[in-house]
């Protein structure tokens, strides 16, 4: 099981907006919170890092895509959905030298 | 344009040993760290490696600790993991990814099947 847990699956309309939790199990998970970043997955293509360091896009990340934390908790907004976003998105952290996962949500646009 | 262009899987009979190259171009490589990721079919992601970017600091999983070994050869671009005792959980997608805290740059991936 991973020290980062996520829903397996959320799904919005297009034009809405959805939040994607990420939730630390352990002490030093939380805490290493400040390093959680985000991944878009299409299946067959490479990884995307979307948002990294908690709230921090690279250049060419759609604004549309934001991230936060609170608590135990790391989050992931998508605003105003479009089909392309259909995906999955993996939560990670850098603890004790790892990159750690979280199990992946999978996003459908309705 | 950052391209990571993984090789050398396929099929492999269990205990068997198999060698990942990484060819990376279109940013400085011998100046990022790198790491190996593995999706197993079904499964989501699983980081299984690290090497620092002058080869000092490397890092396993407890998955892979003892059995896979990451390497680079900066001169060549290339990275590399060298993996033996192969398991058949071992099957899945490997991809090289650049970066330490986070991922920034990641490759397409190639399959790995650990099977008699």
């Amino acid at each position: 099981q991973s020290a980062l847990t996520q829903p397996a699956s959320v799904s919005g309309s297009a034009g809405q907006s959805i939040t994607m939790s990420c939730t630390g199990t352990s002490s030093d998970v939380v805490s290493s919170f400040k390093y959680v970043s985000w991944y878009q997955h299409h299946p067959g293509k490479a990884p995307k890092v979307m948002v990294h360091e908690v709230n921090n896009r690279p250049s060419g990340i759609s604004s549309r895509f934001s991230g936060s934390k609170s608590g135990t908790t790391a989050s992931l907004t998508i605003s105003g959905l479009q089909a392309e976003d259909e995906a999955d998105y993996y939560c990670s952290s850098y603890i004790n030298n790892n990159l750690v996962f979280g199990g992946g949500t999978r996003l459908t646009v309705l | 344009e950052v391209q990571l262009v993984e090789s050398g899987g396929g099929l492999v009979q269990p205990g068997g040993s198999l060698r990942l190259s990484c060819a990376a171009s279109g940013f400085t490589f011998s100046s990022h760290s790198m790491n190996w990721i593995r999706q197993a079919p079904g499964k989501g992601l699983e980081w299984l490696s690290y090497i620092s970017s002058d080869s000092i600091n490397i890092h396993y999983a407890d998955s892979v600790k003892g059995r896979f070994t990451i390497s680079r050869d900066n001169a060549k671009n290339s990275l590399y993991l060298q993996m033996s005792s192969l398991r058949a959980e071992d099957t899945a997608v490997y991809t090289c990814a650049s970066g330490r805290q986070f991922a920034d740059y990641w490759g397409r991936g190639t399959l790995v099947t650990v099977s008699s």
